[in-house]
């Protein structure tokens, strides 16, 4: 089955750029979404196919897919943007899979 | 905009099967067009998804999951449910219901409800 691999935590300073990745085999060969989760809430979809913002999403929040890795960039970071971040991909034998998620902390 | 509710029993025992209902609103689940899916998240752990139906009955489960899991759908209410069997304390968890569009190659989860905790105790 394939897997998606995040770290478990990552930093950022207020006002710099978070990357969280997402790691699969040849994962630049499918589309990768990301969510966004903060505590007690629902996920909310903030990037799909890679690199595209739904509406109401920020311009700062965009994504990138190539080889083995999917990032999510967050820019200008805000204390708001604290959450968990899921990376997602639909896989052609397993159909849904989530990567672990990782835990945004802006300093 | 469209609309997912979960709804059902907060409390189940262990060995009883877990029944929970999704009611769309919004729009239609007979439209055709999405997959709609059960995901849950163990306490302070990540999102797990369980399977899907579209709107026909056919159905999708996680493998980890298939032999305890049924889906079904009741389109003249506008809603799916889910039924897990043989529940263990290691099936609490917030169940969500969400919806992907089946028209899209890669489809993304782009409605979600509001997540229900069910917790497996005696």
């Amino acid at each position: 089955s394939y897997e998606l691999t995040q770290p478990l935590s990552v930093s950022v300073a207020l006002g710099q750029t978070a990357r969280i990745t997402c790691g699969g085999n040849n994962i630049g060969s499918k589309n990768v979404h990301w969510y966004q989760q903060k505590p007690g809430q629902a996920p909310v979809l903030v990037i799909y196919r890679d690199s595209n913002r739904p509406s109401g999403i920020p311009e700062r929040f965009s994504g990138s897919n190539s080889g083995n890795t999917a990032t999510l960039t967050i820019s200008r970071a805000q204390a708001g943007d604290e959450a968990d971040y899921y990376c997602q991909v639909w896989d052609s034998s397993t159909k849904v899979v989530f990567g672990g998620g990782t835990k945004l902390t802006v300093l | 905009q469209v609309q997912l509710q979960e709804s059902g029993p907060g409390l189940v025992k262990p060995s009883q099967t877990l029944s929970l209902t999704c009611t769309v609103s919004g729009g239609s689940i007979s439209s055709g067009g999405y997959y709609w899916s059960w995901i849950r998240q163990h306490p302070g752990k990540g999102l797990e998804w369980i399977g899907y139906i579209y709107y026909s009955g056919s159905t999708y489960y996680n493998p980890s999951l298939k032999s305890r899991v049924t889906i079904s759908v009741d389109t003249s209410k506008n809603q799916f449910s889910l039924k897990l069997s043989s529940v263990t304390a290691a099936d609490t968890a917030v169940y969500y219901c969400a919806r992907q569009n089946r028209l899209q190659p890669n489809p993304y989860f782009d409605y979600w409800g509001q997540g229900t905790l069910v917790t497996v105790s005696s």
